[in-house]
């Protein structure tokens, strides 16, 4: 259990829509990183986000956003759904003041683009 | 270049047995930290162990230990008397340019699928 949360577990969607995935951090961890999981492939970078702002970004375009809250959640956003974005979604927060801590990830959101 | 490669798609260990999953790394950057993640079928990923670069011992953490060799750029995953709930994926991690408030991409391998066999 590592006090990360994500919903929802599962979704599918039609190529062309818009989506919002949403993560619940750990109290206190004020730095939240999303990743793309293809299917048979390792984890890829999305973007980060620190105290509300994003701070470091991978290789996904534009209609890959995101918002943090002050709650310690935050969200996703994908727009103009393509079928390569099919995968799973994860969300890991960390304490950022901790230089090297480890991230802790959530179960993941698979989203399926029809 | 790939930044992390795991040459293994598959591996099989009888139970109890040790098994090593192999990762080599690729970076120019003096200070970076190794990690090693367990994914089950559910999805979670659940970290394991980390190394940093400047780290003068192996890591270890119960049954799992990392056997960190800096010239080489390795950093394979040594799993001690393997448990059934040990099958799941497993995946090397590289995060470079160590910092506090910094990006934290983490670089991570395709993955090696470790199965163990009663």
């Amino acid at each position: 259990e590592t006090g990360v949360t994500q919903s929802p577990t599962h979704l599918i969607k039609t190529r062309g829509q818009q989506v919002t995935l949403r993560c619940s951090s750990q109290s206190g961890h004020n730095t939240v990183s999303w990743y793309q999981q293809a299917l048979g492939q390792g984890p890829q970078f999305i973007f980060q986000y620190y105290r509300e702002e994003e701070n470091g970004r991978g290789n996904f375009p534009p209609r890959f956003s995101g918002l943090q809250f002050p709650n310690y959640s935050s969200e996703l956003n994908v727009n103009a759904l393509e079928l390569d974005d099919s995968a799973l979604y994860l969300c890991a927060s960390r304490e950022s003041y901790q230089g090297i801590s480890e991230a802790f990830f959530g179960q993941g959101t698979r989203l399926t683009v029809v | 270049a790939q930044k992390i490669t795991q040459t293994q798609p598959g591996m099989f260990v009888q139970e109890k047995e040790a098994v090593t999953l192999d990762c080599t790394y690729d970076t120019s950057d003096p200070s970076y930290g190794l990690f090693w993640y367990k994914q089950p079928s559910s999805g979670e990923m659940i970290f394991l162990i980390y190394q940093g670069s400047y780290d003068q011992q192996n890591a270890t953490e119960g049954r799992y230990s990392l056997n960190f060799q800096k010239a080489r750029k390795s950093a394979n995953l040594v799993i001690s008397a393997s448990q059934l709930g040990d099958s799941a994926m497993y995946f090397c991690a590289m995060r470079e340019g160590l910092s506090g408030a910094g990006s934290y991409q983490l670089t991570f391998g395709k993955g090696t699928k470790l199965s163990v066999i009663p």
